[in-house]
C-alpha cells in the first residue's frame, strides 16, 4: 500500500531552537494535512496544503508542500515548551477518496 | 457542540470476548473513520465511511466490523478480541470538500489480556 515516510522519529531541542519534520511519499499526493498530538491527547488538525509549492504560516509554524507534491515539511521557529508533542503528516492520494494515510509521526521534546 | 464523543475511555477485555466501541459526532459530518494507534506506527486506518449506509475497509480491517446506520454514529465492533488488538483507538470525522481536517475523539485505550 501507499506509505508516507516521516523523519525524524524523535527530536530533542533546547527551547528557542528551531525544529523541522519532513514527510516523503514515493507517489504524487492530492493533498497533505498536518496534525499535532499532545502527550496523552488526540490528534488536532493544524493545516492542509493542496497546491504544488504551497507555503502556509501559522505564527511560528511554517508548512511547505513540495513542487512535485511528493513531500512536505513543518518548520517551527524558536520552539517553546508548548510545542511539545508528536507531529503527524497525513497524505491523501489521487483517487484515494476519503482514505488518508498518516505518517509515523515525529515526537518533539523541548528542553527548557 | 460536543464534537466527536468516544466511549468507553478505557477497557480491558479477555481474549475471545467481543465488544463495541462507540463513536458519535454532532457536527453533521459525512465522513467518519476509525484509526488505531500503536507505538512507533502512527495512526492506521481500520474502516471508514463516507455517509450513512456506506462503509469501506482501511489498512488493517481484520477482526473489526463497522456499520453506519445514521450520520451521527459509527460504532466499531471487535468480533473476538486478541492481544494484538491492544491499542488506542481513535474515531474521527470531517465535513466533505477541500480544506477540512479531521476532528478526532479523545480515544479508547483498549487492553486485551
Amino acid at each position: 500500500g501507499q506509505q508516507v515516510m516521516q523523519i525524524p522519529q524523535y527530536q530533542h531541542v533546547q527551547e528557542g531552537e528551531d525544529f523541522t519534520t519532513y514527510c516523503n511519499s514515493s507517489t504524487t499526493l492530492s493533498n497533505i494535512q498536518w496534525y499535532k498530538q499532545r502527550p496523552g491527547g488526540h490528534p488536532v488538525f493544524l493545516i492542509q496544503l493542496v497546491k504544488s509549492g504551497e507555503v502556509k504560516k501559522q505564527k511560528r509554524l511554517t508548512f511547505q508542500f513540495g513542487e512535485a507534491k511528493k513531500n512536505s515539511s513543518l518548520h517551527i521557529t524558536a520552539t517553546q515548551t508548548t510545542d511539545v508533542g508528536t507531529y503527524f503528516c497525513a497524505a491523501r492520494y489521487s483517487g484515494g477518496y476519503q482514505k488518508v494515510t498518516f505518517g509515523t509521526g515525529t515526537k518533539l521534546q523541548v528542553i527548557p | 457542540n460536543a464534537g466527536v464523543t468516544q466511549t468507553p475511555k478505557f477497557q480491558v477485555l479477555k481474549t475471545g470476548q467481543s465488544m463495541t466501541l462507540q463513536c458519535a459526532q454532532d457536527m453533521n459530518h459525512e465522513y467518519m473513520s476509525w484509526y488505531r494507534q500503536d507505538p512507533g506506527m502512527g495512526l492506521r486506518l481500520i474502516h471508514y465511511s463516507v455517509g450513512a449506509g456506506i462503509t469501506d475497509q482501511g489498512e488493517v480491517p481484520n477482526g473489526y466490523n463497522v456499520s453506519r446506520s445514521t450520520t451521527e454514529d459509527f460504532p466499531l465492533r471487535l468480533l473476538s478480541a486478541a492481544p494484538s488488538q491492544t491499542s488506542v483507538y481513535f474515531c474521527a470525522s470531517r465535513a466533505p470538500g477541500q480544506g477540512y481536517g479531521y476532528t478526532f475523539g479523545s480515544g479508547t485505550r483498549l487492553t486485551v489480556v
